[in-house]
């Protein structure tokens, strides 16, 4: 499964909302997507299971929503430690796939 | 509480093989549920996923890397791997180590080594 991105950079300001894409080239088994967010020289980290479940710790300004083919990650009132590279990733099949990502910027 | 440590050659020659172990610590990588994996990201690109492995050691690959990789995992020391046959420039990549539960979204992260591919 190709996972696509959108868009490949978001430029916005602190405290403004942020809504990243991804979409599916078939349709995810049983919603099985992840978002990942990843800052330079860290290792990425998961915030979003099941299209729409926050992992353990994340704030609730992170959300997942969609099905099916078309997912998207929303982060309100951007914080200044939330401008990073965002990843979704697929597990529904045995051959797990990641997107090619959204930097978001500051504005 | 669980960590994951890379470890390996920083530096392998073209045409040679490439090495690395994921050291688990805090806890043991027999649990059935867990499961272990590889994934890289060249610079200034994205993420990749290359294989995971099971205690029993069933094991999962990315096609496109199937054919030069093999993951392996040894219970006693707690430890899995990853070796990457005939590298070339293009296997130039920070690599890290990760755990997905049940095969699901990866929630535990190594913190990645840089391996780079020269003469």
């Amino acid at each position: 499964i190709v996972l696509t991105q959108s868009p490949g950079t978001l430029s916005l300001s602190p405290g403004e909302r942020a809504t990243l894409s991804c979409r599916a080239s078939q349709s995810v088994i049983s919603n099985y997507l992840a978002w990942y967010q990843e800052k330079p020289g860290q290792a990425p980290r998961l915030l979003i299971h099941a299209a729409s479940r926050r992992a353990t710790g994340i704030p609730d300004r992170f959300s997942g929503s969609g099905s099916g083919t078309d997912f998207t990650l929303t982060i309100d009132r951007l914080e200044p430690e939330d401008f990073a590279v965002y990843y979704c990733q697929q597990y529904g099949t045995s051959v797990l796939t990641f997107g090619g990502g959204t930097k978001v910027e500051i504005k | 509480q669980l960590q994951l440590q890379e470890s390996g050659p920083r530096l392998v020659k073209p045409s040679e093989t490439l090495s690395l172990t994921c050291s688990v610590s805090g806890g043991s990588i027999s649990s059935g549920d867990d499961y272990w994996a590889w994934i890289r990201q060249p610079p200034g690109k994205g993420l990749e996923w290359i294989a995971t492995v099971h205690y029993t050691e069933s094991t999962y690959y990315s096609p496109s890397l199937k054919s030069r990789v093999t993951i392996s995992v040894d219970t006693s020391k707690n430890q899995f791997s990853l070796k990457v046959d005939s590298v070339t420039a293009a296997d130039t990549a920070v690599y890290f180590c990760a755990r997905h539960v049940n095969f699901w979204s990866f929630d535990l992260w190594g913190r990645g080594t840089l391996v780079t591919v020269s003469s």
